[in-house]
């Protein structure tokens, strides 16, 4: 149960797009197409902002999208805004029915 | 609207037990696999316990097999985390968190409980 590997920080400029990547295995990410991305603010409780690798749930911005290419998963935020600055986990199903989460990534919008 | 509470936190000794509680309203709570994952200080998240909607496969990461009981009671619509055999590196709010059946993402979390194990 190794976490998923994720960029310990990105940063971009208001109005610019950034990439954050998350690297599993063939038992997790490359297996499946049950990756998804969640946003926490300091403090504050996750939020849903990607499921089944490239789904927005209602209410969140399409400024977010996300992908998958064998083994790795991306979060993509295209028009950066201050209200981006948080971190960003990926979850992926297992082929041991449990969960794993990537070790988090911080957003900094300078 | 949907809501789930956590609570029972607090600090405990290492070798003791604690148990958390989740309540939950807004849903039908019967429908729904339910999660517990949580967050050491200043770390990442970690996900803990996965138990069916109905009870009947319960699943646990490797970090807490042996030590940590996950359980529901549908009637009363509320999650619980039974933890034995408390360690220092279990400290970390604990957050619960609900699956659809059909679904491996968490659609809903609620607020966290705080757990420090220290003597």
């Amino acid at each position: 149960q190794s976490a998923l590997t994720q960029p310990a920080s990105v940063s971009g400029s208001p109005g610019q797009s950034i990439t954050i990547s998350c690297t599993g295995t063939s038992s997790d990410v490359g297996a499946y197409n049950y990756v998804s991305w969640y946003q926490q603010h300091p403090g504050k409780a996750p939020k849903l902002m990607i499921y089944d690798v490239s789904n927005r749930p209602s209410g969140v911005s399409n400024r977010f999208s996300g992908s998958k290419s064998g083994n790795t998963a991306s979060l993509t935020i295209s028009g950066l805004q201050a209200e981006d600055e948080a971190d960003y986990y990926c979850s992926s199903y297992t082929s041991s029915s449990t969960r794993v989460f990537g070790g988090g990534t911080k957003l900094t919008v300078l | 609207q949907v809501q789930l509470v956590d609570s029972g936190g607090g600090v405990v000794q290492p070798g003791r037990s604690l148990r958390l509680s989740c309540a939950a309203s807004g849903f039908t709570f019967s429908s729904y696999g339910m999660h517990w994952v949580r967050q050491a200080p200043g770390k990442g998240l970690e996900w803990v316990a996965l138990i069916w909607f109905d009870g009947s496969f319960k699943y646990y990461a490797d970090s807490v097999e042996g030590r940590f009981t996950i359980s529901r009671d549908n009637s009363k619509n509320t999650l619980y985390l039974q933890m034995n055999s408390l360690r220092a590196e279990d400290t970390a709010v604990y957050y619960c968190a609900r699956e659809t059946t059909v679904t491996y993402f968490f659609d809903c979390w609620g607020q966290g409980t705080l757990v420090t194990v220290s003597s």
